[in-house]
């Protein structure tokens, strides 16, 4: 299983304002993912953040709100763009164990104010 | 687009009852995975299963997979306090993309 480390676990913002959010793996992974979840809600994912390579976003999600930068196999950043109160979540990186199953860092809970 | 949905979205049993989520999708699944969610943690994986009609027993839980890889079901026999915490299902299509069902968020009275 991959250790994942994800800070900050959690901030209190000012709209408008940006946040990055840092991922770290204890081992080389080929894919990020970002993930969304709002209260009492489910997962969504956000983008999928690829080595070398632009990150691919889901419908809904575009770079300019949320930029992410992957610059080697251990390291991926989420930063959330001009934030308003409808951008508070908690945000979660993952990757990909051997069964394709998903392992989770701890989660930013982000409250925009 | 895909859709995986889950029932009931909120449980509450007594210690000791019995608890069953159900989870479908609007496709076929490569495979289904279960994750456990406590409060204000992150999800944890708890399994997956693979072969059409699939059944896998952990403990007290058992999940199952439907013949035709398009629902599952999770039941907990005999459910304790630290069942407590929200269920979500996972299904993963033929391009390695997860598809969270909506979750049951299961509350165990002592």
């Amino acid at each position: 299983s991959a250790v994942i480390s994800q800070k900050p676990s959690r901030d209190i913002c000012q709209r408008g304002t940006s946040l990055t959010i840092q991922c770290q793996v204890d081992s080389q992974v080929t894919m990020m993912f970002w993930y969304r979840q709002q209260p009492g809600q489910s997962l969504t994912l956000i983008a999928t953040a690829n080595q070398g390579s632009e990150a691919t976003y889901e419908s809904g999600f575009v770079i300019d709100k949320f930029p992410i930068s992957r610059p080697n196999l251990t390291f991926s950043t989420l930063t959330v763009s001009n934030m308003s109160p409808e951008d508070s979540s908690i945000y979660l990186c993952s990757v990909a164990g051997l069964l394709a199953e998903a392992f989770f860092g701890q989660g930013t809970r982000l409250t925009v104010v | 687009g895909q859709q995986v949905m889950q029932i009931p979205q909120y449980q509450h049993v007594q210690e000791g009852e019995d608890f069953t989520t159900y989870c479908n999708s609007s496709t076929t699944l490569s495979n289904i995975q279960w994750y456990k969610q406590r409060p204000g943690g992150h999800p944890v994986f708890l399994i997956q299963l693979v072969k059409s009609g699939e059944v896998k027993k952990q403990k007290r839980l058992t999940f199952q997979f439907g013949e035709a890889k398009k629902n599952s079901s999770l039941h907990i026999t005999a459910t304790q306090t630290t069942d407590v915490g929200t269920y979500f299902c996972a299904g993963l299509d033929n391009f390695n993309k997860f598809y969270f069902g909506s979750g049951t968020k299961l509350n165990v009275k002592p």
